[in-house]
């Protein structure tokens, strides 16, 4: 069964970039658009972008071009960075799992990421 | 965008009420309509896909139907464990789009 695990800062500070990593395992990586999903606090769930075995990605225009999906094939990992984060970036950051035409399959169990100086 | 709006944002319910939440699509998605469900401190779990098709594992009192821009998803009898929160998401077209939520209270 297919595990995805979030890891990455818990304390990012104004105006310098969110890294995240989503390490896959129990699955192939291969098929999959692999996706991240944020939800401020007591907030819904907003989309954020994803990127397929090959590099394809596609993103949320709401992000204003701030965002870049990457994936590491070889280490079954992909990755999220989001550049001049604000507060209200500030949010659990979850990664997840779809086919093409399919919804979500498979979530990490989240990250919160807190943007403050 | 496709814009995803559920209704009610929250109810009260009690444990064996039947429970109804709507969700409706701003354009026309067929059937690429998938409901979640979230508890507190907790990643969503996906609960139905293709509007109406249950995930492994799901209990059978959840039901979803619609197509379109109309769906609902029906508890025929509310759980103790179903009080959460309700997200519809339409993956027809990017970027993907989640309703707001439906959070459902214990009366």
């Amino acid at each position: 069964q297919v595990q995805l695990q979030e890891s990455g800062p818990g304390l990012v500070k104004p105006s310098e970039t969110l890294s995240l990593t989503c390490t896959v395992s129990g699955g192939y990586i291969s098929d999959y658009k692999w996706n991240w999903i944020r939800q401020p606090p007591g907030k819904g769930l907003e989309w954020i972008g994803d990127v397929s075995y090959s590099g394809t990605t596609n993103y949320s225009p709401s992000l204003g071009g701030r965002v870049t999906i990457s994936i590491d094939t070889s280490n079954n990992q992909f990755f999220l960075t989001l550049n001049s984060v604000t507060a209200a970036d500030t949010a659990v950051y979850y990664c997840a799992r779809r086919r093409t035409n399919w919804p979500f399959d498979s979530w990490g169990q989240g990250t919160l990421v807190t943007v403050s100086s | 965008d496709i814009q995803m709006t559920q209704s009610p944002s929250s109810l009260s319910a009690s444990v064996g009420d039947r429970v109804t939440i709507t969700c409706r699509a701003s354009q026309g998605i067929n059937r690429w309509l998938a409901w979640h469900q979230q508890k507190p401190e907790k990643a969503p779990k996906s609960l139905i896909y293709g509007a109406s098709n249950l995930e492994s594992g799901v209990p059978s009192r959840f039901s979803g139907s619609g197509s379109g821009t109309d769906f609902t998803l029906t508890i025929s009898s509310l759980q103790p464990e179903d009080f959460a929160t309700y997200y519809c998401q339409q993956y027809l077209s990017y970027p993907l789009t989640f309703g707001g939520g439906t959070r459902i209270e214990m009366k």
